[in-house]
């Protein structure tokens, strides 16, 4: 069964600051993975996707990268400002069969605070 | 149509009662998921359809939830004998089942149910 952690579950900083949220998974055969950012009482949107193949995906201060082998993925956050503040999602779909079929699994999220 | 859409946005019930969500997913999208979330957690994967087939539901699906996607466009998820552990947020997502847009999950605003 696979598992996604998130680390860690909580950050705080001040704007500017660079950033790097951390997400782990136990099983590596995915077919992609997704991080989503969660604004209070409101639904996911989408942020980046890595397909299994890459190695990282970037979108303007964000970037995302991916080690597969190694269960890992990091998200990058450059130059933080207070419209961040938001909770940062993980999620990895299963690898089923080649094809995009396999489900979405979370981690629990990292709660980021950027103050002024 | 630019995005999905889910009704109601907020649900307040009295336990015992029945409860229905609907979702209404990107029209090109043949894919359609319904996934719970619970405060500071992740959302967890129920069920999912492609067209009007039911694939796959989660063991978190008792019997008490059923879902169903009639005509391969709009779902429907309803709760029976509601109870206290179903308040959370239910959350539907779609996702275009071929093609370059067969990997980003794109998801509604939720609907937050809150048994009394």
């Amino acid at each position: 069964k696979q598992e996604v952690t998130q680390i860690p579950a909580a950050l705080s900083v001040p704007e500017g600051e660079n950033l790097v949220l951390n997400c782990s998974f136990t099983d590596s055969a995915i077919y992609n993975l997704q991080w989503f950012r969660q604004d209070p009482g409101k639904g996911l949107t989408s942020l980046l996707l890595i397909q299994s193949s890459q190695r990282e995906q970037t979108s303007g201060r964000l970037n995302a990268s991916l080690d597969k082998s190694s269960g890992r993925s990091t998200l990058y956050i450059a130059a933080s400002q207070p419209g961040d503040s938001a909770t940062y999602l993980c999620a990895v779909r299963a690898n089923a069969g080649g094809t995009s079929y396999g489900k979405l699994t979370f981690g629990q999220g990292t709660i980021l605070t950027v103050h002024p | 149509d630019t995005g999905v859409s889910q009704d109601p946005r907020h649900k307040i019930t009295k336990r015992g009662q029945n409860v229905t969500f609907r979702c209404d997913p990107i029209s090109e999208h043949n894919r359609l998921y319904w996934y719970r979330q619970t405060l500071g957690q992740g959302p967890e994967f129920l069920t999912y359809f492609q067209n009007e087939a039911q694939l796959e539901k989660s063991r978190l699906l008792s019997d008490r939830f059923s879902a169903e996607r009639p005509k391969g466009s709009f779902s429907t998820l309803e709760i029976q004998r509601t109870e206290q552990g179903d308040s959370a947020m239910y959350l539907c997502a779609s996702i275009h089942g071929a093609g370059s847009g067969a990997n980003v999950l794109t998801f509604g605003a939720g609907s937050r149910l809150t048994v009394l």
